[in-house]
This record gives C-alpha cells, structure tokens and sequence, in this order.
C-alpha cells in the first residue's frame, strides 16, 4: 500500500530551528510536496521537490532523498506565526496526491 | 479517522463536455467542502468553498458558470467542469473541513481526480 509518515505534532522555541520529517512508500514517484495550514484556513503550498537535494527558500528549506523516501522540512527563526499543521504530500504514478496525515507544530515564546 | 474520496479518480472527455466530480466525506458530516486545481509542478489552487445548503464562494479567477458547485448533503460536494477544454486539464482535488473536539477544525484531503480534456 501507499503511505506517507510524519510526526503528529512538535514543539519548538521561538527564535529555535526545527526539522519536520516525512517518509513515504508511492507506487512510482512523481514529486512531494509541503504545504502549511493554519487552523481552519486552507493549506498554503511552501516547496516541491523532484530531485534528490535541498531546495531552499527564505527561513524554508525542504530536503528530498527519492532512494530513501525520505524528506524533510527545515523552520529556522522560527516565529510564532508559524505555528500551524505541515502537510507532507507525494504524488505516485498516477499523479493522485497521497497526504501525510500533518505535523501539528507548537511554537513557544 | 476522517476519510474523504472523490469519484473518479481520473478522467478523460472530448472538448466540449461536461465533467462532474464528486467529493464524499465518509464517516464525518462536512458541512464545508474545498475543491483545488493543481497544474503540473505548481501548487494547490483553491478554487472555491463550497457550504452545505447555500452557494459556493469562488475565488478570484475562477468562473462560477464553467464550475458549477453543489453542496446538496452534508456528506457530498460536486464539481461540474461545464463545455471542458484542453486548458482546463489539471488535478482537482477537494478536501473536507472536520471538526475536532474543543473547537477545533482540520482540513481532510481527498486523493484528487485527473481530468485530461482531448
């Protein structure tokens, strides 16, 4: 079967750098995704990668191993805006979205 | 958990017809549903809310007639992409607004639908 794995929630220090992890199992790989989501708002999309490396953007970073199924997603400075749910997302062979089920983080002041 | 599907998965039509899409919340009431277009290595696009019993609200862009949205139940949305042409092939992927304990509220995604038009 197809999965996608996160932690269900972190907490971090404000100011503090933070690495959300995601690993997944697709039939066939076609790209992952990260996207943030605050509370009752729709998720906003922060990075996609295809190749293998780190793609970085602002205080972002998003990192992809495809021999791995492995990614992360790297906060730094963190702020307490950026306290909200990030969605892990990979899409298979078929191109159909399969979604981790997100990091719920915490920042603290 | 909150599980979503969408119906078909993929999809495809002759220009100049219609496509509907449904959206199911499985084992929750949704009384808000979310339809999304994602093209080839872009993002999520939200195309409009869709609210049970009332009209959709569309965002920016997006033309209400060509996508017609109805929300009849609390547990199905449906996306009509109306005279549907080449451009309009993309990934439509909708998600359902869950209630959690407390107050709280999350997105639950469905696994999208692939819609190429010839």
């Amino acid at each position: 079967g197809q999965n996608i794995d996160q932690p269900t929630e972190m907490t971090a220090t404000e100011g503090a750098i933070v690495q959300i992890n995601c690993t997944y199992q697709t039939s066939g790989f076609n790209g992952l995704f990260w996207y943030q989501q605050h509370a009752g708002e729709a998720p906003t999309f922060l990075s996609y990668n295809v190749l293998d490396g780190l793609e970085e953007k602002g205080r972002f970073s998003s990192f992809l191993s495809r021999s791995k199924g492995y990614s992360y997603l790297l906060l730094k400075e963190l702020q307490m805006k950026d306290s909200a749910s990030y969605l892990c997302a990979v899409r298979d062979s078929n191109y159909q979205l399969i979604w981790g089920a997100g990091t719920k983080l915490i920042i603290k002041p | 958990g909150a599980v979503v599907s969408q119906h078909p998965s993929w999809v495809i039509c002759k220009s100049g017809t219609s496509v509907k899409i449904e959206c199911r919340s499985l084992d929750f009431q949704a009384t808000t549903m979310f339809w999304y277009r994602q093209f080839p290595k872009q993002s999520l696009m939200l195309m409009a809310t869709s609210n049970e019993g009332s009209k959709a609200t569309y965002e920016q862009g997006v033309e209400k007639d060509k996508f017609l949205i109805n929300h009849a139940s609390l547990t199905l949305s449906t996306l009509t992409v109306t005279s549907a042409h080449p451009e309009d092939s993309s990934f439509y992927i909708c998600s359902a607004r869950y209630y959690l304990a407390g107050g709280h509220n999350e997105q639950f995604f469905g696994p999208g639908t692939r819609l190429t038009v010839l």
